[in-house]
C-alpha cells in the first residue's frame, strides 16, 4: 500500500516555540517535498530532498529547515515559530517524473 | 520560471450540469512538460486525477477530461455532468523538469449543489 503519513494532523503552538512536523513514506521514493498551502496561493515549495542528507531550498525556505536521515523519513523544523507560518503543510514523495503522492497535511496554527 | 494559473478560486455548479475549470501554464525550462490534474477531497491529501504527457493528447478519469493544448498552453478540466461527490479542490500541475519540483496552481474549489 502506497502511503505518505504526516504527524501530527493538527498543531497549535505559541509564537517563538519550536515546531517539528514529521513525514514518513513506505514507497522508498528518492524525492520528497514539503509544501505549504495558503488560501489563494496554491502549494508553495519550502524544501526538496533528493535523498538522505541531500536537501535543497525551495521557493520559500526562510524560517524553515529540514532533516532527512533515512530515505523513508523527512522532517520539517520551524525554529521559533511565527504567526505568519500558520498554514497547512503537505509532505509529498515522487520517484522520477511520475505521480506525486501526498500526505493528508498538517494544519499548524501559531498564536 | 515555470508557473501554473487557475483563474477561478471557487466554482459552484448544480448537480448534472457541465463543468470547466481553466488552467494555463508557462514554462521556460522545457518545451513540452507533463501536465497533471490533482484533486483534494475534504480531510485528505492531494491525489492524482489524470495526467497527459504528450502534447495534443487527452487524458480522462472518473468522467473528467483534459486536453493538452500546446498552442494555447492550456490544460482545462471538463466534465459533462457533475455529481455532489465531485465537490473538492482541483489543482492543475506542471510536471517536474530535471531536478525541479512540480509546480501547482492555486487550486479551484468546486461545490456541487444538489
Amino acid at each position: 500500500d502506497m502511503k505518505v503519513t504526516q504527524m501530527p494532523r493538527y498543531l497549535i503552538k505559541r509564537m517563538g516555540e519550536n515546531v517539528l512536523l514529521e513525514c514518513g513514506q513506505d514507497m522508498s521514493h528518492e524525492t520528497m517535498y514539503w509544501y505549504r498551502q495558503d488560501p489563494g496561493l496554491g502549494l508553495q515549495l519550502i524544501y526538496i530532498s533528493y535523498d538522505v542528507d541531500s536537501n535543497s531550498e525551495g521557493d520559500i525556505p526562510k524560517g524553515y529547515r529540514v532533516s532527512r536521515k533515512k530515505r523513508e523519513h523527512f522532517s520539517l523544523i520551524l525554529d521559533s515559530a511565527k504567526t505568519n507560518q500558520t498554514s497547512v503543510y503537505f509532505c509529498a514523495t515522487q520517484q522520477g517524473n511520475t505521480e506525486v503522492f501526498f500526505g493528508k497535511g498538517t494544519r499548524l496554527t501559531v498564536v | 520560471g515555470d508557473s501554473v494559473t487557475q483563474t477561478e478560486g471557487q466554482v459552484t455548479v448544480s448537480e448534472s450540469k457541465s463543468l470547466i475549470i481553466n488552467c494555463t501554464y508557462s514554462t521556460t525550462s522545457i518545451a513540452y512538460p507533463n501536465l497533471f490534474w490533482y484533486v483534494r477531497y475534504p480531510g485528505e491529501g492531494l491525489q492524482l486525477l489524470l495526467k497527459v504527457i504528450t502534447a495534443g493528447q487527452k487524458g480522462s478519469s472518473r468522467g473528467f477530461e483534459a486536453t493538452y493544448n500546446k498552442e494555447t498552453t492550456s490544460f482545462h478540466l471538463q466534465k459533462a455532468s457533475v455529481q455532489e461527490s465531485d465537490s473538492a479542490v482541483y489543482y492543475c500541475a506542471l510536471g517536474r523538469n530535471n531536478n525541479n519540483a512540480p509546480r501547482f496552481g492555486a487550486g479551484t474549489k468546486l461545490t456541487v449543489k444538489p
